[in-house]
């Protein structure tokens, strides 16, 4: 396991479907964030998890959108009735809590297209 | 939620020296500061953490003066493959990384010409 993994790199979707989209964290990570960037903006807060619990959402995760983190481990959010707005990269970091380094790894991104 | 403000762009040339200046005035006595790098299509990537004085790694500097309120960040010998954006960032470092609670901003878009 060498870093953070994001599945699929790019999704293209009709508006009104369902996504979902999968993080992989560093294994020995206890935090995982998802976060979300259009182009030309920096990343925005969508939600952390600490090992399962879901500790912090951010106002711009509607109630359309979910995530969820079983066993503490890989991750999954959900858009559902998917809008053309929510065309964007998707990132997920991980990092551990309570280690010397308090970096967060960054996945490469899942690039939403919604048509 | 203590924000920053930088540059929206620099240029460089090759094997120049960068730096990259950031404003924090409101930061927190706990707050570190991080700075991030990004290549399009990418994730960002962690480049260098501090709190005060000056940090140093094998690809950057970080100087901080004694007030805190301003960071520099130093890139040495610029290459092409340095072009990206970089993101400043400040926070809590003592509740582990708080990435959550960090604002990202819109970076510096760094371009290095040959």
């Amino acid at each position: 396991d060498t870093g953070v993994s994001q599945d699929p790199r790019h999704k293209i979707t009709k508006r009104g479907q369902n996504v979902t989209f999968r993080c992989d964290p560093i294994s020995e990570h206890n935090r995982l964030y998802w976060y979300r960037q259009t182009l030309g903006q920096g990343p925005e807060f969508l939600t952390y998890f600490q090992n399962e619990a879901q500790l912090e959402k951010s106002r711009l995760l509607s109630d359309r959108f979910s995530a969820e983190r079983p066993k503490g481990s890989f991750s999954t959010l959900e858009i559902q009735r998917t809008e053309q707005g929510d065309s964007a990269m998707y990132l997920c970091a991980s990092s551990l809590v309570g280690g010397r380094n308090t970096e967060a790894f960054f996945g490469q991104g899942t690039r939403l297209t919604v048509v | 939620l203590a924000k920053t403000t930088q540059p929206i762009s620099m240029d460089s040339y090759e094997g120049q020296e960068v730096n990259i200046t950031c404003s924090h005035n409101n930061i927190a006595t706990n707050d570190y500061i991080t700075w991030y790098q990004q290549f399009p299509s990418q994730g960002p990537r962690f480049i260098i953490q501090g709190y005060k004085t000056k940090v140093t790694n094998e690809v950057a500097s970080l100087f901080i003066p004694a007030d805190r309120k301003s960071s520099t960040l130093s890139l040495p010998r610029v290459s092409l493959s340095d072009t990206a954006v970089y993101y400043c960032l400040v926070g809590d470092h003592d509740r582990g990384s708080t990435l959550g609670r960090l604002y990202f901003g819109r970076g510096t878009q760094l371009t290095v010409w040959p």
